[in-house]
């Protein structure tokens, strides 16, 4: 099946820096990636929809100037948590789409200090 | 009313039972359904994937469609203890971009 990597797995950070986190489609083009964040036994919360060459789409209550997407490439999409809280501290997963089904990285866990 | 809501848990079933999972959704323009799996700390992982009224199986698996009733459902039959985990519905969303909203998650055991 179609494969989804994130870089890095797992990161720490002191509060006030930033972080960058990766997305790639490996074998396939993906106009659209999908940012979710998860908190300890909950679900996936959708952050935002990242689209290839245009602003990426924000959900209600998610600060596009905290959370930071660039849709550079058809493989590549990129979320920087910019002046990170430990509030932040979270699973983010980045999902890319192909024509029908959905295809998950394998997460990022960040913890700010 | 929540977009996509599942069923609340944990669900614990005996090994060999069958396990129910059900899933209710909101937007009626809906037109693709999923089930995943996740393991704690782990990334969610495809079970079945469905689009049309009625029943899909795969394997132990079997996940049923009703649009008129906005409900979605996943059978797992045989559970074994390695079926212990969450499973997450989500829901593609009829939007200008397709967003996938997901469930709550139902957490399930099975105990051996």
């Amino acid at each position: 099946g179609a494969v989804v990597s994130q870089h890095p797995s797992r990161v720490i950070c002191k509060s006030g820096t930033s972080v960058k986190i990766e997305c790639r489609s490996l074998d396939f083009q993906a106009t659209t990636m999908f940012w979710y964040r998860q908190f300890p036994k909950q679900s996936l919360m959708l952050m935002a929809t990242s689209n290839e060459g245009s602003k990426a789409t924000y959900e209600q209550g998610v600060e596009k100037d905290k959370f930071l997407i660039n849709h550079a490439s058809l493989t590549l999409s990129t979320l920087t948590v910019t002046s990170a809280h430990p509030e932040d501290s979270s699973f983010y997963i980045c999902s890319a789409t192909s024509a029908i089904e959905q295809y998950f990285g394998p997460g990022t866990r960040l913890t700010v200090t | 009313q929540k977009e996509v809501e599942q069923n609340s848990g944990p669900l614990s079933v005996p090994e060999g039972a069958i396990a129910s999972l059900n899933c209710t959704y909101s937007d009626r323009g809906s037109q693709s359904f999923f089930w995943y799996r996740q393991y704690s700390g782990k990334s969610p992982e495809l079970i079945m994937s469905i689009y049309s009224n009625g029943d899909k199986e795969d394997g132990r698996f079997t996940a049923q469609l009703n649009k008129a009733s906005q409900y979605v459902s996943l059978l797992i039959r045989d559970s074994q203890p390695s079926d212990s985990a969450t499973y997450l519905c989500a829901v593609r969303m009829k939007t200008s971009y397709d967003k996938v909203i997901f469930g709550p998650g139902t957490s399930l055991s099975v105990i051996p």
